[in-house]
């Protein structure tokens, strides 16, 4: 089936840093590919819709000026996490679909913010 | 997307089926059932969809009720990599639309 990728797997970095996250479809074009947060023992929440060529649709609560997202292609999208506290930590999911059955996850990357 | 009720966790022997209920009472007759699982630190995992059919794949078996209201996943020899968090989905097909996940159900498989 399809892959998404998603790189780092994990990352730590100091609090007032930024940290971009990289999703990308290995083996199919996706005009939106989406992103996740997911808290401890939480489900996912949907953080924003990236769609390839324009601008991200963010869902209510979450800040765009503080999760950077560009979709400057159609087999990647970044997320970047900017001047990130501790708050931040959580694992970052992305997901993308060819459009017409399922939707296919990255393996998810934890944020740590020391 | 209509809106699925799941059980919190289930626990279930191992090599034993087991059976994972989700109600979706206001499905519409356009939307599909998806079922997911995330086993521990990692991202979802697509399991099986159906619209009205029962379906069956390498996986499990997904057994939707003829109203369409409720639906029963079925992993039939659980194994202990079975343990995940299993979320039932409504969704539209072809979807293009985000996946909006509700808690889902724990399933611990037991040696």
């Amino acid at each position: 089936g399809a892959v998404v990728s998603q790189h780092p797997s994990w990352v730590i970095c100091k609090s007032g840093t930024s940290v971009k996250i990289e999703c990308r479809s290995l083996d199919f074009q996706a005009t939106t590919m989406f992103w996740y947060r997911q808290f401890p023992k939480q489900s996912l929440m949907l953080m924003a819709t990236s769609n390839e060529g324009s601008k991200a649709t963010y869902e209510q609560g979450v800040e765009k000026d503080k999760f950077l997202i560009n979709h400057a292609s159609l087999t990647l999208s970044t997320l970047t996490v900017t001047s990130a506290h501790p708050e931040d930590s959580s694992f970052y999911i992305c997901s993308a679909s060819e459009g017409v059955d399922e939707a296919f996850f990255g393996q998810g990357t934890r944020l740590t913010v020391v | 997307d209509a809106k699925t009720t799941q059980p919190t966790s289930m626990d279930c022997a191992e090599g034993r089926a087991a059976n994972l209920p989700c109600n979706h009472s206001t499905i519409s007759g356009n939307e599909y059932v998806y079922w997911y699982r995330q086993i521990h630190s990692q991202g979802p995992q697509y399991i099986i969809h159906g619209l009205k059919n029962n379906e069956t794949n390498e996986m499990a078996s997904l057994i939707i009720t003829e109203d369409r209201k409720s639906s029963t996943l079925i992993l039939p020899h659980a194994t202990l990599r079975d343990t995940a968090v299993y979320y039932c989905i409504v969704l539209w097909v072809p979807r293009d639309d985000k996946i909006i996940f509700g808690k889902g159900t724990r399933l611990h498989i037991l040696p």
